[in-house]
């Protein structure tokens, strides 16, 4: 158990639908990733908080929006579903952000997103 | 910015043989390079990490590998593998300057064979 939860694991929703995933990082950990896993894109890069504030950006569309709360727990909204879509998202969390020694960051176990 | 090249999509190997995972690595910042391991229906385990120091690192499960900056490389190696490594490698590679975020491989699944 990596001390990231994700919920919900699963999830199937109809194209054009939105949706919320949501993840709790490990205690004392400040910065929260979201990553997406396909069978063709691999694993890619959404985005990044550091403390409730945007740290970076990577290949996240538009349709797609995220935010940190106060309580530091995450959310990753996924709007104008699309088939495509249909992905395993991945939450991460770690202490720090850059500056720090390669700090590890933990995963989460996932929410299994299904665009039908 | 950071690429990661893992070489071969798939490995085969026998229950006790050696299990070799390639890494090549593409960065314009001192590298911090990490291997992950996904088991089916599961969320990703570090394995291990380089940051800086020694090159030889050693991670959970007997598991170990060599960060080497003239080649590139930060190759995966087991001496024995067991039915339980069967699963999905993962290497990764991050920076100071990409705000510690991961830029991963395209991941080797390994089969093991008894």
């Amino acid at each position: 158990d990596s001390g990231v939860t994700q919920t919900p694991k699963h999830l199937i929703t109809a194209t054009g639908q939105r949706v919320t995933l949501r993840c709790s990082p490990r205690s004392g950990d400040l910065s929260v990733y979201w990553y997406q896993q396909s069978l063709d894109q691999g694993l890619q890069f959404l985005i990044q908080y550091y403390n409730g504030e945007e740290r970076a950006k990577g290949n996240i569309l538009e349709r797609f929006s995220a935010q940190q709360f106060p309580d530091l727990h995450s959310e990753l909204n996924l709007s104008s579903l699309e088939l495509g879509d249909s992905a395993l998202y991945f939450c991460a969390s770690s202490v720090h952000t850059g500056g720090a020694l390669g700090n590890t960051i933990y995963f989460g176990e996932g929410s299994w997103l299904t665009v039908v | 910015a950071q690429s990661v090249t893992q070489l071969g999509s798939h490995v085969s190997v026998s229950e006790g043989a050696l299990v070799l995972l390639r890494c090549n690595y593409s960065s314009s910042v001192p590298p911090y390079l990490f291997w992950y391991v996904q088991y089916p229906n599961q969320g990703l385990q570090l394995l291990l990490k380089y940051t800086t120091g020694a090159t030889l690192v050693k991670g959970i499960n007997g598991f170990e590998a060599e960060f080497k900056k003239s080649e590139t490389s930060f190759h995966l190696t087991k001496p024995s593998a067991h039915m339980s490594d069967a699963a999905e490698y993962f290497c990764a590679v991050s920076g100071e300057a990409a705000g510690n975020k991961l830029t991963f491989g395209g991941g080797t699944r390994v089969l093991v064979k008894p």
